[in-house]
């Protein structure tokens, strides 16, 4: 079945700084994508979907890239500030399955 | 809009009871339900997914005898935790998918085993 490697698993930033998320997916059929927003103890905010047709995503704040060559999806936090400190899950579906999430990624943006 | 509500909110229950959670879709009609957990630290792991008119899908580390899940309607869904020991502590989400792609989760259930 489908797997999700996602990297990197941590990642310190600076406010003002770019930060950077990849995950990996195996299954050429995949073709819905997601990346997830966790705060401390709360449940997963939905930050962006993605379509395989569309490669290139803007959100506020952020960009999603799609390679389906390399079956890649990235997560780029532009700008980021102290409230974007959180762990971010990327997520893929076939489409009428459930999702498998990515393994993680917790960000911390210091001031 | 389409919500998805899950209770209780938090809970704890002793090694060994059984815990059971809830799944209430609002504003769309929930024909697929997944169930996933969240252990500390770690990632959301599926643990089954329930479709209307078909048999309830478990994954590989995770058993009918030990979660046992109802779907009975297109707003509702529920799964016990039965026996819980330590391990079985985490966040637990619902994901509701209606007639399109999208799953749409509920704020989950945290699950506590003293």
């Amino acid at each position: 079945g489908e797997q999700v490697e996602q990297r990197p698993p941590h990642l310190s930033v600076r406010e003002g700084d770019s930060a950077v998320i990849i995950c990996t997916y195996t299954d050429p059929n995949s073709y819905y994508f997601f990346w997830y927003k966790q705060e401390p103890g709360a449940g997963l905010q939905l930050l962006m979907k993605v379509f395989s047709s569309t490669e290139i995503n803007e959100g506020q704040g952020f960009t999603v890239l799609l390679n389906k060559k390399d079956k890649q999806l990235s997560l780029n936090l532009t700008a980021a500030h102290p409230g974007d400190s959180a762990v971010y899950f990327c997520a893929v579906s076939e489409g009428g399955r459930a999702l498998i999430f990515g393994t993680g990624t917790t960000v911390s943006v210091s001031p | 809009g389409a919500l998805v509500y899950q209770y209780p909110r938090r809970t704890i229950c002793k090694s060994g009871t059984s815990m059971r959670m809830e799944c209430q879709a609002v504003g769309f009609q929930a024909t697929s339900v997944a169930w996933y957990r969240q252990s500390p630290q770690k990632t959301f792991e599926l643990i089954a997914l329930s479709t209307v008119n078909s048999a309830i899908k478990y994954e590989q580390n995770f058993t009918q005898e030990k979660f046992p899940i109802s779907h009975p309607n297109l707003s509702f869904s529920s799964m016990t935790v039965l026996n819980a020991y330590l391990e079985d502590r985490g966040l637990y989400l619902c994901g509701a998918r209606g007639g399109g792609d999208e799953q749409y989760f509920g704020p989950g259930t945290r699950l506590t085993v003293l």
